[in-house]
């Protein structure tokens, strides 16, 4: 058990809709990681927090957004859903500020299908 | 070119057979590496972590960089039927930087 919870583990749901991803770090774990893994793709960084601030951004779409909470936990928001966001939304997290390179430690994953 | 090539296998092996996993990368400023296991329906657990060239061990696993020829290699000896999963090297420009996977390899281990 890597101490990252994600809800929920699996969410159906159709196009044009709108999801919320949950996740909750690691105790004591400051930086919290969003990541999309698909098949022909693979796992792609979307963005990442710390401390409740933004920090690095990857390829997430506009369509997407996230946020961490002064709790320390962080949801991804996925909007206008079409089919081919299907796919697993890994979160992870770390100890330490940007730049430490703390090991990142990942929850079990959220797998989202639309239909 | 891909920023990190992984051959996807799959790969099966007898049980107690010697495993190498390799990723090449085309970024000579990546500065850590990293290895990664995932069971199936599962998330990626960290395996090895190293920033140097050269070999770290830990039991059964040795990961091997070669920045020289922007190569990494996971070595699992004795290869158990628990082994089987899939497995994803991860790199790293910086401690600032977001981790960049390879697409990963599938291993079965065949009892």
């Amino acid at each position: 058990d890597s101490g990252v919870t994600q809800t929920p583990k699996h969410l159906i749901t159709a196009t044009g809709q709108r999801v919320t991803l949950r996740c909750s770090p690691r105790s004591g774990d400051l930086s919290v990681y969003w990541y999309q893994q698909s098949l022909d793709q693979g796992l792609q960084f979307l963005i990442q927090y710390y401390n409740g601030e933004e920090r690095a951004k990857g390829n997430i779409l506009e369509r997407f957004s996230a946020q961490q909470f002064p709790d320390l936990h962080s949801e991804l928001n996925l909007s206008s859903l079409e089919l081919g966001d299907s796919a697993l939304y890994f979160c992870a997290s770390s100890a330490g500020p940007p730049g430490s390179n703390q090991p990142q430690h990942f929850g079990d994953g959220t797998r989202l299908s639309i239909l | 070119q891909k920023e990190v090539e992984q051959d996807p296998g799959p790969l099966s092996v007898p049980e107690g057979a010697i495993v190498s996993l390799n990723c090449t990368y085309s970024n000579s400023a990546f500065q850590y590496f990293m290895w990664y296991r995932q069971y199936s329906r599962k998330g990626p657990e960290l395996l090895m972590y190293t920033y140097s060239s050269g070999n770290k061990e830990d039991g059964r696993f040795t990961a091997q960089v070669d920045k020289s020829s922007k190569y990494i290699s996971l070595f699992i000896r004795d290869s158990q039927p628990s082994d089987s999963a899939t497995y994803l090297c991860a790199l790293r420009l910086s401690g600032n930087t977001p981790l960049v996977f390879g697409k990963g390899t599938r291993l079965s281990v065949i009892a």
